[in-house]
């Protein structure tokens, strides 16, 4: 059974940083493209980062750029998000998910709540 | 990197079909078969309903169906059961994007 297992959501101020992870299970990890994609309450879907299956390519949405970080960890079959210079609209769950395959992203985690606030 | 047009709702009795519609251009949805389809329901992580276009992962009934005409991509529900009842998303490869793909703005499908 696959299983994709997100951590690290947190209350954090405006300007703070925080370091999402999401742990994988039950498929070949290091063979997929993964991705990050986060809701903003009462919001939709917004693509956030992804990054290829060996970490050599990495792709982020303009309003992050700059800012996070993804990277992965094949050994210990992991997915991370730095997140700095947090803002109050990156306030959202963030959801951990993969294989990814064009738009196709065949699993996701149950998700990760970051809030930005003072 | 402007988001795909869905209608904000989208509603049917049980048993009958609903279709909702996710309109692009060419440099995404009219330009590449990689459309895929979200189901989410309140509280909970999306989950993979269709992808390249009309394709269903193992386990997602046949009720769902996808399809593209031009620049927009359609998913339709037939039967509609309670438990259809859920936020839909498209999603498409989008070429113009620097980002490289792009989400509808979603829709609430509500069964009556």
């Amino acid at each position: 059974e696959v299983q994709l297992v997100e951590s690290g959501g947190n209350l954090v101020q405006p300007g703070g940083s925080l370091r999402l992870s999401c742990a994988g299970s039950g498929f070949r990890f290091s063979d997929y493209w993964m991705t990050w994609v986060r809701q903003a309450p009462g919001k939709g879907l917004e693509w956030v980062a992804n990054i290829k299956e060996d970490g050599s390519d990495k792709y982020y949405v303009d309003s992050v750029r700059g800012r996070f970080t993804i990277s992965r960890d094949n050994a210990r079959n992991s997915l991370y998000l730095q997140m700095n210079s947090l803002r109050a609209e990156d306030t959202a769950v963030y959801y951990c998910g993969g294989p990814m395959m064009f738009s196709r992203v065949d699993y996701w985690g149950q998700g990760t709540l970051v809030t930005v606030s003072s | 990197q402007s988001a795909l047009t869905q209608p904000p709702s989208a509603s049917g009795s049980p048993g009958q079909s609903v279709t909702i519609s996710c309109t692009g251009t060419s440099s995404d949805v009219g330009g590449y078969n990689y459309v895929s389809w979200y189901q989410q329901h309140p509280g909970k992580a999306p989950k993979l309903m269709i992808f390249e276009v009309n394709k269903r992962p193992s386990g997602v009934p046949d009720r769902f169906s996808g399809s593209k005409s031009d620049n927009t991509a359609s998913l339709t529900v037939s039967g509609l059961q309670a438990e259809d009842e859920a936020d839909y998303y498209c999603s498409s490869y989008a070429v113009s994007n620097s980002f490289g793909y792009v989400f509808g703005t979603g829709t609430k499908v509500t069964v009556l």
